[in-house]
């Protein structure tokens, strides 16, 4: 099994521009998450999404955009890109939710905004 | 707001010997304990949870204690491997939600040969 895909693995950026970051699973989760990574901050959730056609937002949500149109994608949109969005962004899902079940991860997005 | 605070940030151990790394939470109603393991390169993956009504569990080599009392719980790794050397993150439940995490900072863990 793939597991959860995330796609680009690599992006440089203007400010200003946008882009989207996809990711997709193939495990039927319900559950999935954005999250990023910043040195010396563990991860910080994004946005996240309890199943198709229902996101919230997580503890830093300002500048992203999602959208669940179907189980297997969550993808990311950055609408107006700026050099703090400059980091390691990580996917992922799980059966139920990462608050009381394992949160499979996708191999992260690493984004520099210059 | 709720935070978990990690230690150490770095720890250094030889190849053979056991490792401790420490977390402490600040929200009571946490109930799911999840320790992450993440190598370069690489996302996170759980190599080990505990739940709130549950004071320890193991796993070979692993193992992660809990005292709900002191809000504190911590990963234990015996007889360390090189292949051990990774980043490990600790997390909480925020409250008895199913749907988000408190991460800690994270401790990278170098396995010397």
């Amino acid at each position: 099994n793939a597991g959860v895909t995330q796609t680009p693995k690599f992006q440089v950026l203007k400010t200003g521009q946008s882009m989207t970051l996809q990711c997709a699973q193939d495990m039927n989760h319900e559950y999935m998450s954005w999250y990023r990574q910043d040195p010396g901050m563990g991860l910080r959730l994004i946005h996240y999404s309890v199943g198709a056609g229902i996101t919230d937002q997580g503890e830093v949500p300002n500048g992203y955009n999602v959208s669940r149109s179907t189980t297997e994608d969550f993808p990311l949109r950055l609408l107006s890109a700026a050099p703090s969005q400059t980091s390691v962004y990580f996917c992922a899902s799980s059966y139920t939710g990462t608050g009381n079940t394992e949160a499979f991860f996708g191999q992260g997005t690493r984004l520099t905004v210059v | 707001g709720e935070n978990v605070e990690q230690h150490p940030s770095t720890l250094s151990v030889q190849e053979g010997d056991s490792a401790v790394i420490k977390c402490t939470y600040s929200d009571s109603a946490s109930n799911y304990f999840p320790w992450y393991k993440q190598e370069l390169g690489k996302g996170p993956q759980l190599i080990i949870d505990i739940r709130s009504n549950v004071g320890e569990k193991k796993d070979q080599r692993i193992a992660v204690t809990l005292n709900k009392t002191a809000k504190h719980f911590s990963l234990h790794i015996t007889e360390t491997q090189p292949e051990d050397s990774a980043v490990y993150f600790c997390a909480a439940s925020m409250g008895d939600s199913n749907y988000q995490l408190i991460w800690g900072a994270g401790t990278k863990l170098i396995i010397k040969p």
